[in-house]
């Protein structure tokens, strides 16, 4: 089983759409979760920390089910500007970052 | 502030040859990271440094080494280059060994050929 699995998608949404992401990891262990969004052939960029209380900014929200191991990002009103790739991350043991394959999203007007 | 910044941007190698890639971190930040993206794929984790101690290794062979230096800079190495070594190398910094964020470079892209 990999270590932090995603949908690769693509997701193909139009403009005002909301859009849901998941992530599930392994490790019980595992201590922090984030969100990163990747442009096409740019680096990685962080989008949010996820927190068990959830979290929001602006139009996206996300949310850590550590019982399930299960993380979330929701996208609401999608512009354009949102069309990425969206990195699921863990971190283990405070070294390494372990990503998902990441889930491409793709917004159309 | 300036951000973490890498050098060369790419770079173009054939198999057997060795590359040298550079990392400077963000003003402050005294950790560093480096991961290996292949195409269609995350990012992968090869080593940490922090203190120009190693603090951590992905699953990677022994082709691969890295060193910090002073100003926390940091050099990835990578010997007899294969094919599959292509790759978009990225650096992180953080401020501290730990759960907190890390900010990536632009990366280097290397064509092995």
């Amino acid at each position: 089983r990999k270590e932090v699995e995603q949908d690769p998608g693509p997701f193909n949404v139009p403009e005002g759409a909301t859009v849901a992401f998941n992530c599930t990891y392994s490790n019980s262990a595992s201590q922090s979760f984030f969100w990163y969004r990747q442009d096409c052939r740019k680096e990685p960029k962080l989008l949010m920390s996820v927190y068990s209380s959830g979290n929001e900014d602006g139009r996206f929200t996300a949310q850590l089910n550590r019982a399930s191991q299960y993380i979330s990002l929701l996208i609401r009103d999608s512009k354009l500007s949102d069309s990425a790739t969206y990195l699921c991350v863990v971190n283990q043991a405070g070294t390494a970052l372990i990503f998902g394959k990441g889930t491409t999203l793709s917004v159309s007007s | 502030d300036a951000g973490v910044t890498q050098s060369p941007t790419h770079l173009i190698k054939t198999r057997g040859q060795q590359v040298t890639l550079r990392c400077s971190p963000i003003s402050g930040h005294k950790s560093v990271s480096w991961y290996q993206q292949v195409l269609g794929q995350g990012p992968q984790f090869i080593f940490q440094y922090y203190e120009k101690e190693e603090r951590g290794r992905g699953n990677f062979p022994d082709r691969f080494s890295a060193r910090q230096f002073p100003n926390y800079s940091s050099e990835l190495n990578v010997n007899a280059l294969l094919l599959g070594d292509s790759a978009l190398y990225l650096c992180a910094s953080r401020n501290q060994v730990g759960y907190n964020e890390q900010f990536f470079g632009p990366g280097t892209r290397l064509t092995v050929l």
